[in-house]
């Protein structure tokens, strides 16, 4: 069975970074992109960014460009999504989200990212 | 990479259908059959119900359904049960190897 579980929530202060973690269990890491998707509190969905295990490719939403990391670490089957210049509108619930080329079935249960001075 | 165009809400009866259309561009739903649906309810992470327009994962019930038609994709969920009060998403590939949600539609069971 795929599992995905993300780290704590976090509160940072604006102009701060955070690094949110996904640890993937069930499926052979390196198989499947591995997703990043922000939903601000009573918002919809928005996909942030991928990155592919396997090679490290990542491709990033415009909106988050120059400010969004994401990254893979094979040896822990971990990935990463690190948002910086935090401002009050990343205040989010943050989702990793993984599964076939063209889906995602398996999803993190969210982290809580709370800007605030 | 704007938002695909949901309604902000929809509603239904129990034992009725609805459809929730989704509206993107060539950019995206017009190029692709690559758009899949999410149900999210209060307070959880988003459950993928449909892909690939009209594919459903397996343990996904027969009521939902896909399809696409041009820049629009739309979900018709019938016989409408009380546990489908949720938010629905689509989401859909997009020019440039990126994705695209749907600003998502509220249903409402009456």
């Amino acid at each position: 069975e795929v599992h995905l579980v993300q780290s704590g929530a976090e509160v940072k202060k604006p102009g701060a970074t955070v690094k949110i973690s996904c640890k993937i269990s069930g499926y052979t890491f390196t198989d499947y992109y591995i997703h990043w998707v922000q939903q601000a509190p009573g918002k919809g969905l928005e996909w942030m960014g991928l990155v592919d295990p396997e090679d490290d490719e990542t491709i990033y939403a415009e909106k988050f460009q120059g400010r969004v990391t994401i990254t893979a670490d094979t040896s822990t089957d971990t990935a990463y999504m690190e948002l910086s210049s935090l401002r009050s509108e990343d205040t989010a619930v943050y989702y990793c989200t993984t599964g076939a080329r063209t889906n995602w079935p398996h999803w993190g249960q969210g982290t809580l990212v709370t800007v605030s001075s | 990479q704007s938002a695909l165009t949901q309604p902000a809400s929809v509603s239904g009866s129990p034992g009725q259908s609805i459809t929730i259309s989704c509206t993107g561009t060539s950019n995206d739903v017009g190029s692709y059959n690559l758009v899949s649906w999410y149900q999210q309810l209060p307070g959880k992470a988003p459950k993928l119900i449909i892909y690939d327009v009209s594919k459903r994962p397996s343990g996904v019930s027969n009521r939902f359904s896909g399809s696409k038609s041009g820049n629009t994709a739309s979900l018709t969920i019938s016989g409408l049960q009380a546990e489908d009060d949720a938010d629905y998403y689509c989401c859909s590939y997009a020019r440039g190897s990126t994705w695209v949600f749907g600003g998502g539609s509220k249903l409402t069971v009456l």
